[in-house]
């Protein structure tokens, strides 16, 4: 069975600052990873995903994760946090061997301060 | 705009009663996926259909099931509620399999059960 561990539920950040939302996963198989943002009274929207080849991957809005296999992590990061960054953020994992279905993490409200 | 289209957007019932949540996929999308959000659960997957056939199964209870119809569109029914079935159920459409195509998201419907 596969898992996804987000550590914090809430993570604080000012405005400019480095945003770093962490997740680590458990997988029997090498598995794809992704991020999905969550805005208030919307539905989750993909950020970035990993399935195979670069481990370091780029998604909208400026956001990047780098897939670590030693470390089983795929922690989100983005050089510069805006305003409008704040939002939950989530982690899934998905087997990729058959039909596979997202596994999610319990997700990382981000608050950004002025 | 995701595409995906839930209604209703909330809907409040009683114990013991029985409602139906809809759902009608981006246009093209074979797979629908349903989720349930809770605060305490997190994302749960709840099941997912492929063209009109079920192609997997999580966390549903025997109360709830869910069929897609032969326009794509998909229904959740949950029956006998309780207390604890209140919460955001998401409905998501994919092209394919979840980890060639990302997940669409519709916007919610929130159950409140009292």
């Amino acid at each position: 069975a596969q898992s996804v561990t987000q550590l914090g539920s809430h993570v604080s950040v000012s405005e400019g600052a480095l945003v770093l939302l962490r997740c680590n996963y458990s997988s029997s198989v090498p598995p794809y990873l992704f991020w999905y943002v969550q805005y208030p009274n919307q539905g989750l929207q993909l950020l970035l995903k990993y399935t195979t080849g670069a481990t370091l991957v780029k998604g909208i809005n400026g956001f990047e994760a780098e897939f670590k296999k030693s470390e089983t992590s795929f922690h989100l990061t983005k050089p510069s946090a805006h305003m409008s960054d704040a939002a939950e953020y989530f982690c899934a994992v998905s087997d990729p061997r058959g039909y596979s279905t997202l596994t999610f993490g319990k997700g990382t409200m981000l608050l950004v301060s002025p | 705009d995701s595409g995906v289209t839930q209604t209703p957007k909330h809907l409040i019932t009683a114990t013991g009663q029985r409602v139906t949540l809809r759902c009608s996929p981006r246009s093209g999308d074979l797979s629908v996926y349903w989720y349930q959000q809770s605060l305490d659960q997190g994302l749960q997957f709840l099941i997912q259909y492929y063209n009109g056939e079920e192609r997997a199964k999580g966390n549903i209870l025997e109360r709830f099931s869910a069929q897609q119809f032969p326009d794509l569109h998909s229904e959740l029914n949950l029956s006998s509620l309780e207390l604890g079935d209140s919460a955001l159920y998401f409905c998501a459409s994919s092209g394919r399999d979840s980890y060639n195509s990302p997940l669409h998201f519709g916007n919610g419907t929130r159950l409140t059960v009292t």
